[in-house]
């Protein structure tokens, strides 16, 4: 079976700040990760997701994530934050080949200190 | 293209009451997912179906809860009677899933269900 931890139920940055979520997983093969964002009252949206090939993923609103199988990790970095970064962001984790299920961390709160 | 769609956004519910919700998955989308998401938790799977089949239900509460999905299109997720445990977001989502695809689900806004 598969699982995502992410450290740090809480992140606060500085606007213009470095952002940096934790993401790890287990996983007894390798695995399709997805990062999703969900706002105040909203449903998750898919920010990045990693399958095959290149271990940098880049995804929407300048988000990008790096596979690292040795570090059994899918941190998720983004340059500079902006206010409107502030949401919680889940991580998920699934086994590949047709249908896997999809298995969400805990999730990470991002606060934007203006 | 319109997104998942779910109704109604907030229900608020004495206990032992009944509540359902429903969802309009992305045309074209043959997979279906009730998801329950209690506060500062990730999504956990309820039911997923495929088409009109329910091929995972197995993290349902059978004694109260039932779900289903006519026609392989919209989908009605029930609680009765509702318990004040029940209080959470209830989110809908739908991929297409075919082999070797990665499974990106697309989420409903989700309902705040408050059971008093």
């Amino acid at each position: 079976a598969q699982s995502v931890t992410q450290l740090g139920s809480h992140v606060s940055v500085s606007e213009g700040a470095l952002v940096l979520l934790r993401c790890n997983y287990s996983s007894s093969v390798p695995p399709y990760l997805f990062w999703y964002v969900q706002y105040p009252n909203q449903g998750l949206q898919l920010l990045l997701k990693y399958t095959t090939g290149a271990t940098l993923v880049k995804g929407i609103n300048g988000f990008e994530a790096e596979f690292k199988k040795s570090e059994t990790s899918f941190h998720l970095t983004k340059p500079s934050a902006h206010m409107s970064d502030a949401a919680e962001y889940f991580c998920a984790v699934s086994l590949t080949g047709g249908y896997q299920k999809v298995t969400f961390g805990t999730g990470t709160k991002l606060q934007v200190i203006p | 293209e319109a997104g998942v769609v779910q109704s109604p956004r907030y229900k608020i519910i004495e206990k032992k009451q009944p509540v359902a919700f429903w969802c309009n998955p992305i045309s074209g989308h043959n997979t279906l997912y009730w998801y329950l998401q209690n506060l500062g938790q990730g999504p956990e799977l309820l039911i997923r179906y495929e088409n009109e089949e329910a091929v995972d239900d197995s993290q349902l509460p059978k004694d109260r809860f039932s779900a289903e999905r006519l026609k392989g299109v919209d989908s009605t997720l029930k609680i009765q009677p509702a318990e004040l445990g029940d209080s959470a977001v209830y989110l809908c989502a739908s991929s297409l899933v075919s082999a070797g695809g990665s499974n990106e689900q697309f989420f409903g806004p989700g309902t705040r269900l408050t059971v008093l």
